[in-house]
């Protein structure tokens, strides 16, 4: 069965601008988490969709935020990009939100300049 | 929140040699896993492991979960293993995971 799919996979944005990012989720699952990575801080927890619903929260400024369909795909959305936010964005999906069978989606590679 | 912290954090390996990567949590945890991610920056599930201790061809994990801590094992390593290895908790209530630093992993020929 098909994976978790991240578009896109590159990007390169201007500081000030907004950016979505999209991820498809393993048929199925209706979780659905996102992560950024940093070579500084490492893998951090943005937030969780499951149902729709926004059930955990990372500790990221409220540029960040996210929404999950109906079909439990989702989006993440950054406004106002600063420098700062470049950085590997991993989505994971697993099937009933408890973490387990989490399988990650191959990242979007965001660059602000 | 949970603190992990995974040791070492770099690793050179001579092809064919064993391995072992330690990961210690701060807090009791109902949600364990480890993750290999490749050199195109993919997370790749290898064990989801919150006890006991499973296998999967030449790597093989354990979790002591009373003692907080869980350990990689790779025996016979390929140049195919090198990368980061990610060692993630899940706290009880909670969905999320807390991710180590990583342990980053060369296997030369």
């Amino acid at each position: 069965k098909a994976g978790v799919t991240q578009t896109p996979r590159y990007l390169i944005k201007t500081r000030g601008q907004q950016v979505t990012l999209s991820c498809s989720p393993i048929s199925g699952h209706r979780s659905v988490s996102w992560y950024q990575q940093t070579p500084g801080q490492g893998l951090q927890f943005l937030f969780e969709y499951f149902s729709e619903t926004q059930r955990n929260k990372g500790n990221f400024p409220g540029r960040f935020s996210g929404r999950q369909f109906s079909n439990s795909r989702s989006e993440m959305n950054v406004s106002t990009l600063e420098l700062g936010d470049s950085a590997l964005y991993l989505c994971a999906s697993s099937p009933a939100g408890s973490g387990y069978g989490y399988t990650f989606g191959s990242g979007t590679r965001l660059t602000v300049v | 929140g949970i603190q992990v912290e995974q040791s070492p954090p770099d690793l050179i390996l001579q092809e064919g040699a064993n391995s072992t990567l330690r990961c210690n949590f701060s807090d009791s945890v109902n949600n364990l896993q480890w993750f290999h991610q490749n050199p195109w920056g993919q997370l790749i599930n290898l064990f989801y492991i919150p006890s006991g201790t499973k296998q999967n061809g030449r790597l093989s994990a354990t979790t002591v979960a009373t003692e907080r801590y869980s350990l990689l094992y790779i025996s016979s390593s390929q140049t195919t293993d090198s990368g980061v290895y990610f060692c993630a908790v899940g706290d009880y209530g909670n969905n999320r995971l807390a991710f180590g630093k990583g342990n980053q992993v060369v296997v030369i020929p």
